[in-house]
């Protein structure tokens, strides 16, 4: 069955570092999303990614976060300059029609912690 | 901006009861999906709902969507120690094309 897959798994990083999060998502898919979760919280939005540009973003995604594709598998996650607060599980998810019009398949996420 | 409620935030079920975990919307919904998160592990789908009072059902879990399509319940019977985890539900509001995820319910198990 086809997965999303994200790496690495967890990523352990410096206060004011930028980090890249890396995923494939499944083949078909053509809808591609970030989401956060902070530990023991809901999972939140970040940005959803068509047609190679943004389609909606979260007021979390400020100017540290950038999203690219930059070939045809890959979808990466850029944070410019890591603060503590943005410690957390990032799941990308990717989905085969547009936001949550349709199933969407979630990543085994990447854990980050920022020291 | 639209917000998604989900209660309770925990529930401690003893093995063989029936519990139901509801979620409500700030808006009108087009549609709502449920996802289930194991502990460690990532939110996988179970379900989307998208008429007005739907009511669908997978074995012993029972998804239910309101008349207003603002709000939602999933209904747990006989509730096994697989149960274990945490449900969210997450709407997609009307002209949007982002999911709003509920805070969730964490679901424990007493065997």
């Amino acid at each position: 069955e086809p997965e999303v897959t994200q790496t690495p798994s967890h990523q352990v990083t410096q206060m004011g570092q930028e980090v890249i999060l890396r995923c494939v998502p499944i083949s078909n898919h053509l809808y591609f999303y970030w989401y956060r979760q902070i530990l023991g919280q809901k999972v939140e939005f970040l940005v959803s990614f068509y047609n190679n540009e943004i389609s909606e973003k979260s007021e979390i995604f400020d100017d540290q976060f950038s999203v690219e594709r930059p070939d045809g598998s890959n979808f990466t996650l850029k944070i410019r300059s890591t603060k503590l607060e943005d410690s957390a599980m990032y799941f990308c998810a990717s989905s085969v029609v547009a936001g949550g019009d349709n199933e969407q398949f979630f990543g085994p996420g990447t854990r980050l912690t920022v020291l | 901006g639209q917000q998604v409620m989900q209660i309770p935030q925990y529930q401690h079920v003893q093995e063989g009861e029936d519990f139901t975990t509801y979620c409500n919307s700030s808006t009108t919904l087009s549609n709502i999906q449920w996802y289930k998160q194991r502990p460690g592990g990532h939110p996988v789908f179970l379900i989307q709902l998208v008429k007005s009072g739907e009511v669908k059902k997978q074995k012993r879990l029972t998804f239910q969507f309101g008349e207003a399509k603002k709000n939602s319940s999933l209904h747990i019977t006989a509730t096994q120690t697989t149960d274990v985890g945490t449900y969210f539900c997450a709407g997609l509001a009307l002209y949007d094309y982002k999911l709003s995820f509920g805070a969730g319910t964490t679901v424990t198990v007493r065997a």
